[in-house]
């Protein structure tokens, strides 16, 4: 069976420091990925999405990039981050029926 | 721009069944119906999904309308643990990517 993994689980980081939030995916091979953003009290926003290695789309300009290493891992960095990167982070992958499935997440405090 | 219209919110009692209704006037003849919950401070999770014909699983039964212009999500007997924000997603599958672009949804209480 699939199973996908996202960490940490919680973070918290000040202003201006690098990020680096890692998803994996086990049990499928090429799958589609997804990272979303909820901030707090808010819906969920699509942020990136990847069809492949290297493939990435952005959904949303802003403070935040994706990248691709390999078939199941999917990261979501970035260089400086703000107050308002604070939020919950899903990863997710899409089944052969187009339906998503999404890791625990990683609730991210910006100080 | 959520192309789904469901109510804010819904009680249910426990034991009954909950229907939670959304509109989809818009969609196009190749959009899937998919629905996801969210049980607070977890990632969603999905539901069911169809296209045109009414579907069921072990969690839950999709009525869409003939016309497709609106669904209706049924959760059979409802416990306490479906306590949770239900969303109706329309989006097509091309097999490429599935963007799924996620409204407020509703938020279902159910009540002991």
């Amino acid at each position: 069976s699939q199973t996908i993994h996202q960490w940490p689980a919680t973070l918290v980081q000040p202003v201006g420091s690098p990020l680096s939030l890692e998803c994996t995916v086990e049990g499928t091979s090429n799958p589609n990925l997804y990272w979303y953003r909820q901030a707090a009290g808010r819906g969920l926003q699509l942020l990136f999405y990847s069809v492949g290695i290297g493939q990435i789309s952005s959904e949303v300009p802003q403070n935040l990039s994706a990248s691709r290493p390999q078939d199941r891992q999917f990261i979501l960095s970035s260089k400086k981050l703000l107050l308002s990167d604070s939020g919950f982070y899903l990863c997710a992958w899409m089944s052969g029926g187009g339906e998503q499935y999404f890791g625990p997440g990683t609730r991210l405090t910006v100080t | 721009d959520a192309k789904t219209t469901q109510p804010p919110s819904m009680d249910c009692a426990e034991g009954r069944a909950a229907n939670l209704p959304c509109n989809h006037s818009t969609i196009s003849g190749n959009e899937y119906v998919y629905w996801y919950r969210q049980i607070h401070s977890q990632g969603p999770q999905y539901i069911i999904h169809g296209l045109k014909n009414n579907e069921t699983n072990e969690m839950a039964s999709l009525i869409i309308t003939e016309d497709r212009k609106s669904s209706t999500l049924i959760l059979p007997h409802a416990t306490l643990r479906d306590t949770a924000v239900y969303y109706c997603i329309v989006e097509g599958y091309g097999g490429a990517t599935n963007k799924l672009i996620f409204g407020t949804g509703t938020l279902l209480a159910v009540q002991p």
